[in-house]
């Protein structure tokens, strides 16, 4: 199974700043990468698939890059409602797998 | 929002069976691949079995396999699991998920129903 490991487990940014989550996968995963956000006591919501495509209705704000094995999600101008957090899946094969999650919080 | 609804959550005791259902509308529900994902009290999600279209293609995480069943239903627009010796490690709250056409993620979820395995 492909392993995929995010960093930093959490993190506490200011309302504005930018904020970058990484995952890395154990084995490439082309460009079969998605970013889900799963705010407390909800259920997760796709962000971005295909690595860097916004998901329709998904403020601009946040942007993917990444291929092969190593990704990147961007959150530029932290707002409130963006306190969650936040997953990658790879898709390349099954098991499709998560990586552990990202807690973003408000300073 | 679609709507995805499941069903058939609760508490079972180890070794125990349940059947999860999810009842869909608002779209062409036989054109759509269809997933189990779930999440354990605490922890993060973990994908457990996906069915195409037709019914005829499945696959499960390693830990299901042998034990759950992935079915659907395309004249009544439903998606089930059937769990079987199930342990405590099946706790958590599975969410019915629609994958996006010709896109390798998941773009609807239900709400999740919880299941609780325990003597």
């Amino acid at each position: 199974d492909i392993q995929m490991t995010q960093s930093p487990s959490s993190v506490t940014a200011s309302v504005g700043d930018t904020v970058t989550i990484t995952c890395r996968a154990s084995q490439g995963v082309r460009g079969f990468l998605a970013w889900y956000q799963q705010k407390p006591g909800k259920a997760p919501n796709l962000l971005i698939h295909d690595a860097s495509s916004l998901q329709s209705g998904v403020p601009s704000r946040f942007s993917g890059s990444g291929s092969g094995t190593d990704f990147t999600l961007t959150i530029r101008g932290l707002q409130t409602e963006d306190v969650a957090t936040y997953y990658c899946q790879q898709a390349v094969s099954f098991p499709w797998t998560f990586g552990q999650g990202t807690k973003v919080e408000i300073k | 929002e679609v709507p995805l609804v499941e069903s058939g959550g609760g508490l079972v005791q180890p070794g125990g069976s349940l059947r999860l259902s999810c009842a869909t509308s608002g779209f062409t529900f036989s054109t759509y691949w269809m997933s189990w994902v779930r999440q354990a009290p605490g922890k993060g999600l973990e994908w457990v079995a996906y069915i195409n279209q037709d019914g005829s293609a499945e696959d499960y995480v390693g830990s299901v396999k042998g034990r759950f069943a992935i079915s659907r239903d395309n004249a009544r627009n439903s998606l089930s699991l059937q769990m079987n010796s199930l342990g405590a490690e099946d706790t958590a709250v599975y969410y019915c998920v629609r994958h996006k056409v010709a896109v390798r993620a998941f773009d609807y979820r239900g709400q999740g129903t919880l299941v609780t395995v325990s003597s």
